[in-house]
């Protein structure tokens, strides 16, 4: 059975900076690319980032750009998102998930649970 | 970046079909997937590639692609139907995944 478990989120002031990590298992993790998608209260799916399956590319939305990394440790089945200069509008529940095998354009999979980021003074 | 448009509701008697669209640029030359979102839960995956079906998923569920508009159909509707449905394509020209806002189906 696939899980995705994320953890980490919290409260933070605007400006400060949070790690996200969620650990995958009941799939092969190297052979997918990893995703962050985030959902703000009330308000639609937002594709946040991703990290190819071999770690050697990584994309970002431009609202995030510059401000949050994607990274894996194929080790430990685990992707993170290191999140800086955190502002109100990245208020949001941080969804993990499965994304595409390879090098095929396929879906998100699998999604974790969510864990929830809050950006307030 | 490529936009996709989805009706923001769509409303359908129990025991009726339900169509929502996604529309977008061309979007027959894109891999459509489909997820449906219940309140207070994750999103799941209910058809990907256009048309193929998850085999947890109901047959009730099937999706289709042509010229500028995906769209999802789901047979007979029931009360347990209700919920987000979001569309998502991969522009693979810079391997960014965009949603469609998201259509609220209301079993009535």
């Amino acid at each position: 059975e696939v899980q995705l478990v994320e953890s980490g989120g919290g409260l933070v002031q605007p400006g400060g900076s949070l790690r996200l990590s969620c650990v995958a298992s009941g799939f092969t993790f190297s052979s997918y690319w990893m995703a962050w998608i985030r959902q703000a209260p009330g308000k639609g799916l937002e594709w946040v980032a991703n990290i190819k399956h071999d770690g050697a590319e990584n994309d970002y939305d431009d609202s995030v750009k510059g401000r949050f990394t994607i990274s894996r440790d194929d080790a430990k089945n685990s992707v993170f998102l290191q999140m800086t200069n955190l502002r109100a509008e990245d208020t949001a529940i941080y969804y993990c998930a499965r994304d595409r095998a390879f090098d095929t354009s396929g879906p998100l999979g699998y999604w974790g649970r969510g864990i929830l980021v809050t950006v307030s003074s | 970046s490529y936009v996709l448009t989805q009706p923001p509701s769509v409303s359908v008697a129990p025991g009726k079909t339900a169509r929502i669209t996604c529309g977008g640029n061309n979007i027959e030359a894109k891999s459509v997937h489909w997820y449906q979102q219940k309140p207070g839960q994750a999103p799941i995956l209910v058809i990907f590639y256009d048309t193929e079906r998850p085999s947890r998923i109901p047959e009730r569920f099937s999706g289709s692609n042509s010229g500028n508009t995906a769209t999802l159909t789901i047979d007979r509707v029931d009360a347990g139907d209700e919920a987000d449905y979001y569309c998502q394509v991969l522009d693979t020209n810079d391997d960014h995944s965009f949603f469609g806002g998201g259509t609220k189906l209301t079993v009535l």
